[in-house]
C-alpha cells in the first residue's frame, strides 16, 4: 500500500518557469490537500479538494492552481515561478471523520 | 483568521528530562492533532484529541485538549534521543476538513 506519493522529490526552477507537482493517493480518500512548509515554520494550506471536480483555496493560494479530475490525483501547478515559492511542498489525503491526514514525503522546490 | 501558537519554538534537553510543549489559539476547534516530523519526511500523526478535557497517552507521551477546545499540550516523560524531531500541532475547523498548523517545536534530546 503506497499511501500518498509525490513526484518529483527535488526540483530547481528558474524564475518565470512553470511546473506541475504530482500527487497520487491509493486509499480512495475524498479529501486532498496541498501545503507548503517554509524553513522553521509550520505548514500553510495552499489548496484543498473535497472530491473529484471540487477544489477551493486555502490560506496561501496566490501563484498556484490545482485540478482534481480523479479521486486519486491532485496536481499542483506553478505557472510563473518566483523565488518566494521556494519551499517544501506536501500533499496529504484524508478519509473523513476524525481527522487523520496522511502525508506524502514532500517535494523540495528551489526557484532561482 | 485562525492561528495556532506553539511554544517553545526550540527546546534542547538532556536524556531523561521531562518537557511540555504548548499549543494555544483564540479559536475553537472540532479536533486537534499532534504530528511528529523527521527531516526530509512528511508529518506523521501521533494523536487526535476531540473532546474538551480529553487526555490521551502514548507510551511516554501525554496529550491534553483544553476544556474549551482552544488549546492543547504535549508532555514527554523521560525524553530519549529518539524523541528528537519537529512536533507540530494542528487544529481542524468545525466543518471538519480544513486544518491549520502551528509553527512547530523543534526538540533536541542529547544523550
Amino acid at each position: 500500500n503506497a499511501g500518498v506519493t509525490q513526484t518529483p522529490k527535488f526540483r530547481i526552477l528558474k524564475i518565470g518557469q512553470s511546473m506541475t507537482l504530482q500527487c497520487t493517493q491509493d486509499m480512495n480518500h475524498n479529501y486532498m490537500y496541498w501545503y507548503r512548509q517554509d524553513p522553521g515554520m509550520g505548514l500553510k494550506l495552499i489548496y484543498y479538494s473535497v472530491g473529484a471536480g471540487i477544489t477551493d483555496k486555502g490560506e496561501v493560494p496566490n501563484g498556484y492552481n490545482v485540478s482534481r479530475s480523479t479521486t486519486e490525483d491532485f496536481p499542483l501547478r506553478l505557472e510563473l515561478a518566483a523565488p518566494s515559492q521556494t519551499s517544501v511542498y506536501f500533499c496529504a489525503s484524508y478519509t473523513g471523520g476524525v481527522n487523520i491526514q496522511y502525508f506524502g514525503a514532500g517535494t523540495r522546490l528551489s526557484v532561482l | 483568521t485562525q492561528l495556532l501558537e506553539q511554544s517553545p519554538q526550540f527546546l534542547s534537553i538532556q536524556e531523561g528530562e521531562n518537557l511540555t510543549v504548548y499549543c494555544n489559539s483564540s479559536s475553537v476547534f472540532s479536533s486537534l492533532q499532534w504530528y511528529r516530523q523527521e527531516p526530509g519526511e512528511g508529518p506523521v500523526l501521533l494523536v487526535t484529541v476531540v473532546t474538551g478535557g480529553e487526555v490521551k497517552k502514548l507510551k511516554r507521551l501525554t496529550f491534553q485538549f483544553g476544556d474549551a477546545r482552544k488549546d492543547s499540550s504535549l508532555h514527554i516523560t523521560a525524553a530519549q534521543p529518539g524523541d528528537t524531531g519537529l512536533y507540530l500541532c494542528a487544529g481542524t475547523n468545525t466543518g471538519g476538513f480544513k486544518t491549520i498548523f502551528g509553527a512547530g517545536t523543534r526538540l533536541f534530546v542529547k544523550a
